[in-house]
């Protein structure tokens, strides 16, 4: 199973910009990168995922390097309702099913 | 309106007891599955449904069975529950069967067992 990797927590300051890396060195051809945000008291939503090179919607951007032992999300100009943890989720799909991998998740901390 | 729903929400319960969650979802997806979120906030799954048949059964002790009566539907019952039994339950469910579908969780069902 392709283990993730996420640094614990970061600090930022409201209109910076956040970069969360996550590390899967052992991520198979077949694996997609998904990123999801949760709150406290509610579960997780889903952000944004990609396969390879650059994906961008309105909420965030993912980076994915050409050896996809990594990637990285960028949370644009972040507000205060920014504050979250994210969890990077690589998962593998196949006939035996999809072995889904969550990160420990990065406590992102947005102050004032 | 929810889209993935689970009930209770909290559930406090004695150690050797036998307890159910519920979770539905009306998003008309074909998969379903069950995390669980211990105090460390990690997320493992445990299960995972697709159009009422079991797909992956992560390491989990036989006490903790999931029934799926339909698609819509995927129950977890949970025998004999223990201290480590405690954490946060959470319900998904996603379109299709593929790492690629986005998952839509529901609000997470609270255990604790004394």
């Amino acid at each position: 199973l392709a283990k993730t990797t996420q640094p614990i927590s970061m600090d930022s300051y409201e209109g910076q910009e956040v970069n969360i890396t996550c590390s899967h060195n052992n991520i198979a051809t077949n694996d997609y990168i998904t990123w999801y945000q949760q709150f406290p008291s509610q579960g997780p939503r889903f952000i944004i995922q990609g396969y390879k090179t650059k994906v961008t919607n309105e909420v965030a951007s993912l980076f994915i390097p050409a050896d996809r032992k990594s990637s990285t999300l960028s949370l644009p100009r972040v507000s205060l309702s920014d504050t979250a943890v994210y969890y990077c989720l690589v998962g593998r799909g196949g006939a035996a099913g999809n072995k889904l991998t969550f990160g420990g998740g990065t406590r992102v901390l947005v102050k004032p | 309106d929810t889209a993935v729903s689970q009930t209770p929400k909290y559930l406090v319960t004695q150690m050797g007891n036998d307890k159910s969650i519920k979770c539905e979802q009306n998003l008309g997806h074909d998969t379903m599955y069950w995390y669980k979120q211990d105090s460390k906030k990690f997320l493992k799954i445990m299960f995972s449904y697709n159009n009422k048949e079991l797909i992956i059964n992560e390491t989990v002790p036989n006490r903790f069975s999931p029934k799926s009566p339909d698609k819509a539907h995927l129950n977890l019952h949970i025998n004999s529950l223990e201290l480590g039994d405690s954490a946060v339950y959470f319900c998904a469910s996603s379109p299709r069967d593929g790492t690629q579908e986005t998952q839509y969780f529901g609000p997470g069902t609270r255990l604790l067992v004394l």
